[in-house]
């Protein structure tokens, strides 16, 4: 089974600052995906960045970068320029892997507050 | 295609009755996932499908609970006889490869 520890139940930046979430995981898995999903307050979940368990290279995508350590099994993001629509409940999920790959185990969330 | 679509948005319902939810996919999605989440908490895997086959359900769902996927297209999770602990929100997502997209979930309240 797949555990997934979010250890900053609340974060806060100002706008324009960058700011770091952190997430580690345990996972019998080789081969499996992460992902960091956003929950604004109308609570749809949308996806904001993804990491493939075998690159070594972190993904990027514009403001939102991830350092992923495979073998500390450490996937935290990274937010740069924070802008006040990034305020919203941030969970990381690895994917369970195998012939359940599209299985997510979500993390307790990180409320961000962004101040202006 | 508007995304993943659930209905109702919200359900008011008291202790004892039945409810059942409707989950519309992505029309290509072949798999099918329903979470539920309470306030302040990650989701929690329920159970999921891939095209009409049930592939994996919780120990979370408990004999009270049902869900079906006919024609592999839309999806219903029934809860029969409910308790004030299924207050939550449910979630409902849709996948083709290894990106899950959700709908806005659906709310139910047991008074």
């Amino acid at each position: 089974a797949q555990t997934v520890t979010q250890s900053q139940p609340e974060m806060s930046v100002q706008e324009a600052e960058t700011v770091t979430l952190s997430c580690t995981y345990d996972t019998s898995e080789s081969d499996y995906y992460l992902f960091w999903y956003k929950q604004p307050p109308s609570r749809q979940m949308i996806l904001v960045i993804r990491q493939e368990a075998y690159k070594q290279q972190n993904a990027t995508e514009n403001r939102f970068s991830v350092n992923f350590q495979k073998a500390a099994k450490s996937f935290s993001l990274k937010i740069s320029d924070s802008q006040l629509g990034d305020a919203a409940m941030y969970f990381c999920a690895p994917n369970a892997g195998g012939t359940s790959y599209g299985k997510l185990t979500f993390g307790q969330g990180t409320i961000l507050t962004v101040h202006p | 295609d508007t995304g993943v679509s659930q209905n109702p948005r919200h359900k008011i319902t008291k202790r004892g009755q039945n409810v059942t939810f409707r989950c519309d996919p992505i029309s290509e999605h072949n798999r099918l996932y329903w979470y539920r989440q309470t306030l302040g908490q990650g989701p929690e895997f329920l159970t999921y499908f891939q095209n009409e086959a049930q592939l994996e359900k919780s120990r979370l769902l408990s004999d009270r609970f049902s869900a079906e996927r006919p024609k592999g297209s839309f999806s219903t999770l029934e809860i029969q006889r409910t308790e004030q602990g299924d207050s939550a929100m449910y979630l409902c997502a849709s996948s083709l490869g290894d990106e899950a997209f959700f709908g806005q979930g659906t709310r139910l309240t047991v008074v």
